[in-house]
């Protein structure tokens, strides 16, 4: 099953403009991943957060994550036409297995 | 490319035949997941492996269903009498073990049961 909700479901905006997805979860986390999917193909890893931590940045990419709320964001900074795919997060339970549980994805679309 | 290596990538298979799928996930990674993904969803996990050893299988997995991972390096995934509702993207993934690694996916494998 889901772990929970990408929000927007689907976004468009244009090139150079930022692009923020939000995603909620239910239960206790070890780490939370976002991963970028291109149409039909596999996923490709953005970066992971570990639940101690509160804000993450990589290049273009800054995500955060609020445990007592159980959300996280991730924004994408001056977009470009090649970022136009469908972004997941992930959470890694605190389990043994740390299988990831992942959300129904934020379809991006962006535009020249 | 020493990444996660799926195939066959794409597979059209009459209902009622039986397919498998083979992952080679990336050398040393002692731990191996399957998921399936349908269109407009997140993948959904199957199963992983620690090393040879299945640990967990989802409900998800009938007993249809069939994982190995003989010798701790490559994995099938095989199914038996396919049905129409198997259709999916098949996404093998894998890891070390340890807190907070990073989990690496293949291309997925394309199954259209006809």
């Amino acid at each position: 099953s889901q772990q929970g909700e990408e929000d927007p479901q689907a976004l468009s905006i244009q090139e150079g403009e930022n692009a923020t997805m939000n995603c909620s979860y239910k239960t206790s986390i070890n780490n939370l991943q976002w991963y970028r999917q291109n149409s039909g193909r596999g996923l490709v890893h953005l970066i992971l957060i570990r639940s101690n931590e509160r804000e993450k940045h990589s290049g273009r990419l800054r995500v955060t994550l609020d445990t007592s709320k159980k959300s996280s964001s991730l924004l994408i900074t001056a977009s470009r036409a090649a970022d136009t795919a469908s972004y997941f997060c992930a959470t890694a339970d605190t389990g043994t297995a740390s299988k990831l549980t992942f959300g129904t994805g934020t379809r991006l679309q962006v535009t020249l | 490319d020493t990444g996660v290596s799926q195939n066959p990538r794409h597979k059209i298979t009459k209902r009622g035949q039986n397919v498998t799928f083979r992952c080679d996930p990336i050398s040393e990674h002692n731990r191996l997941y399957w998921y399936r993904q349908t269109l407009g969803q997140g993948p959904e996990f199957l199963t992983y492996f620690q090393n040879e050893a299945q640990l967990e299988k989802s409900r998800l997995l009938s007993d249809r269903f069939s994982a190995e991972r003989p010798k701790g390096s490559f994995s099938t995934l095989e199914i038996q009498r396919t049905e129409q509702g198997d259709s999916a993207m098949y996404l093998c993934a894998s890891r070390i073990t340890g807190d907070g690694n990073t989990i690496y996916f293949g291309e997925g494998s394309w199954l259209t049961v006809v």
